[in-house]
């Protein structure tokens, strides 16, 4: 079956400029999460939604950052008024409940990758 | 705040050469261990899972330990190929909502 997807797969952008990030999960899961990767690290976390609602939001860096998942399924991230700093790869990943039950095993996108000028 | 790190960055290796990639995590408290590839400019491909329950999980060439108490995963590769070329990183799921907390992973070369 298909995987994550995730588009566009590059964006490029100018500083001060807003974007928006796609992500769809795997048909049927409800977890679903945002993740950032600069280069030469490892992802860092942004956001988990459980259905419609984001259940944490605590790796958003500030408040140019958002995200919606309105239908439990599609996730865009927009993010506002970008600086060069904001220049990674987002990633989305799914998984099919989320929480804490030790089974979360969570299937990522190839990501999409950002830069701002 | 869990911390997790993988030593060396970088690892080259000829062909047919077992392996080990190792990790390290500062808070016992987990859930789950995630191993990851990535290959370059690609997302991550999940490779094995380990209950915090568990002591190890295999997939083919791969086997992937868990010691809790220590803070410790490794990853054994065995008769790597070039095709194993990639970065291979670790996650730990502490609970909070399943997030993964990542390391920066280590960047496999395989000779051929």
């Amino acid at each position: 079956g298909a995987g994550v997807s995730q588009t566009p797969s590059n964006k490029v952008t100018e500083k001060g400029k807003y974007v928006e990030l796609r992500c769809d999960p795997i048909s049927g899961h409800t977890a679903l999460y945002w993740y950032r990767q600069s280069l030469g690290q490892g992802p860092e976390f942004l956001i988990y939604f459980q259905g419609t609602g984001a259940a944490d939001d605590s790796g958003l860096p500030n408040d140019r950052f958002f995200a919606v998942r309105p239908e439990g399924s599609v996730s865009t991230l927009k993010i506002q008024r970008t600086e060069r700093g904001d220049s990674a790869v987002y990633l989305c990943a799914s998984s099919l409940r989320g929480g804490s039950t030790g089974l979360n095993e969570q299937f990522f996108g190839p990501g999409t990758r950002l830069t701002v000028l | 705040k869990q911390e997790v790190t993988q030593i060396p960055a970088a690892l080259s290796v000829p062909e047919g050469e077992n392996l080990v990639l190792n990790c390290s995590f500062t808070d016992s408290a987990i859930y789950n261990l995630q191993w990851f590839r990535q290959d370059p400019g690609k997302g991550l491909t999940s490779l094995l899972l380990i209950q915090s329950s568990q002591r190890e999980q295999t997939s083919g060439r791969l086997n992937a330990s868990l010691d809790k108490s220590s803070g410790r995963s490794t990853l054994y590769i065995a008769a790597s190929q070039p095709g194993d070329s990639a970065t291979y990183l670790c996650a730990v799921d502490t609970g909070a909502n399943s997030k993964l907390t990542f390391g920066k992973g280590i960047t496999l070369s395989v000779r051929p």
